[in-house]
């Protein structure tokens, strides 16, 4: 049972416009979201958080989007470069454990 | 240079034949991962560990060891490896009070290859 999903295996995106990544939870317990990217051959690299008191939180070109009565939050990147080419990894965790679930990740390409 | 170390970052080996992949991190975090990477399941969380001598299954335990005896090093131990368990394994570590919840640092991953 995949606890968290992201239903779209890829994404291509012009570059200057905007990536929107989405991801799907089902367990109404996850309190704290967060988005690593991962480029071949390395390991996955932090990018942002979300805790679930929130709807949004921005690092820069980063926004991260929740909707909690949905169960759905979304990865927006602008402007795309082609420098974030890459899998896109939402996780999910709640309180009172240290366990993390990952979705099967998103590869995004943007387009020069 | 602060960063997490596994070794080795390549490894084939036969059914049956114990091994032990090594993790490190220099960054005096108390919690510590392990995961692995399947092509179309993601990144499922092995072990994890809040603190040392502290350890709990995640997700895919099944065939699967850690040990923390140590706050820098969180080994996995496959005592009989079987061919299902080839995948490319991540550890990770993480500092926010031993809660792990926060940003997670990944090494570089480890491609195990089991025949």
């Amino acid at each position: 049972d995949q606890q968290v999903k992201q239903n779209s295996p890829s994404l291509s995106v012009q570059e200057g416009r905007i990536s929107i990544l989405n991801c799907d939870y089902t367990n109404s317990m996850f309190d704290y979201f967060l988005w690593y990217k991962k480029y071949p051959a390395e390991g996955p690299t932090f990018l942002i958080s979300i805790s679930s008191i929130k709807d949004k939180n921005e690092d820069g070109r980063f926004t991260v989007f929740l909707n909690k009565s949905a169960k759905h939050l979304s990865l927006h990147i602008v402007p795309s470069q082609p420098g974030d080419s890459a899998v896109y990894f939402c996780a999910a965790s709640y309180s009172g454990t240290y366990k993390y679930i990952f979705g099967t990740g998103t590869r995004l390409k943007v387009l020069a | 240079e602060a960063q997490v170390t596994q070794n080795p970052r390549y490894l084939i080996t036969v059914t049956g034949k114990k091994l032990t992949v090594t993790c490190s991190q220099n960054m005096n975090h108390e919690y510590m991962s392990w995961y692995r990477q399947d092509p179309g399941l993601g990144l499922r969380q092995i072990y994890y560990s809040m603190n040392v001598e502290v350890t709990d299954k995640g997700d895919v335990p099944e065939g699967y060891k850690v040990s923390r005896k140590e706050k820098r090093n969180f080994p996995l131990i496959l005592e009989s490896p079987s061919p299902n368990q080839t995948s490319l394994y991540f550890c990770a570590s993480s500092g926010e009070g031993g809660q792990g919840r926060g940003e997670q640092y990944f090494g570089p991953g480890t491609r195990l290859t089991v025949t």
